[in-house]
C-alpha cells in the first residue's frame, strides 16, 4: 500500500465558508479514502471513491480524483465549528490489506 | 450495533514495563488492524489480523506483538516500553473479506504514557 500526502497542512477558515483539502499519492489505486479525527479519537470514514470514478458527493462533502495526475480533493461546503478535525486521506492499491495515512491537514472553523 | 472498543481508555506505565492493550471489533468483523499515531511519526501501521493470523505487518521493532483470538477479539503488546512508545493507540475492524473496497471503523483509541 502507499501513503497519501495531504496539503495544506493546516487551514483556518470562518464558519460558513468552503474547506478544500488535497490529497497526492504516488502509484495507481484501486481506491482513495477519506477520514475524519477530532482531537485524541479515533477515526471516522468520510468516504470512499473508486479509481472509475471522478466525483463523488455525500452531504456537505464532495470529493473528486483526477487519477491522471494522481491526485484527489476534499470539499467541505458550508463548514460548521463542528468540522474542526484532522482530515487524512488513505489511498489503497488493492493488493494489500492495510491503509497508510498521511500526516493529514488539520481543519480550525472560528465562529 | 456496537462500536470497535478499545479499553483501557489511557494508560500510564514505566520504562521497562510491559503493556496490553485490547481490541473489541465490530460484531462480524473478522480483521483487525492496529496503529500507533504520535505527533512526531503521525499515523503508522502496527499489523493486521485475520482470522487469528496476522495478514499484515508494518516496520516496528518484535517488542511490538499483537494475537488474535477466535472470537476475533484483538490483543496487542508492548514488551520493556520506552518513552518513545508513548502514543495513541487505535485499533479498526472490517470485515477483511472483500479487502480492496472495505472502509475501517476505528475505536477510541488508548493513549499510552510513558514515564
Amino acid at each position: 500500500s502507499q501513503q497519501g500526502e495531504e496539503d495544506p497542512q493546516a487551514l483556518s477558515i470562518q464558519e460558513g465558508e468552503n474547506a478544500t483539502m488535497n490529497c497526492s499519492y504516488k502509484t495507481s489505486i484501486n481506491n482513495l479514502q477519506w477520514y475524519r479525527q477530532n482531537s485524541g479519537r479515533g477515526l471516522v470514514h468520510l468516504i470512499l471513491i473508486r479509481s472509475n470514478e471522478r466525483e463523488k458527493h455525500s452531504g456537505r462533502l464532495r470529493v473528486t480524483l483526477d487519477t491522471s495526475k494522481k491526485s484527489s480533493s476534499l470539499l467541505i461546503t458550508a463548514s460548521r465549528a463542528a468540522d474542526t478535525a484532522s482530515y487524512f486521506c488513505a489511498p489503497h492499491t488493492g493488493t494489500a490489506s492495510k491503509l497508510t495515512f498521511g500526516t493529514g491537514t488539520r481543519l480550525q472553523v472560528t465562529l | 450495533k456496537a462500536g470497535v472498543t478499545q479499553t483501557p481508555r489511557y494508560l500510564i506505565k514505566t520504562r521497562g514495563q510491559q503493556v496490553t492493550l485490547s481490541c473489541s471489533p465490530i460484531s462480524g468483523h473478522r480483521s483487525v488492524s492496529w496503529y500507533q499515531q504520535t505527533p512526531g511519526q503521525g499515523l503508522q501501521f502496527l499489523f493486521e489480523y485475520f482470522s487469528e493470523t496476522q495478514r499484515n505487518k508494518g516496520n516496528f521493532p518484535g517488542r511490538f506483538s499483537g494475537r488474535q483470538f477466535s472470537n476475533s477479539r484483538s490483543e496487542m503488546n508492548v514488551s520493556t516500553l520506552e518513552l518513545g512508545d508513548s502514543a495513541l493507540y487505535l485499533c479498526a475492524s472490517s470485515t477483511g473479506q472483500a479487502w480492496a473496497n472495505e472502509k475501517l471503523f476505528f475505536g477510541s483509541g488508548t493513549q499510552l504514557s510513558v514515564l
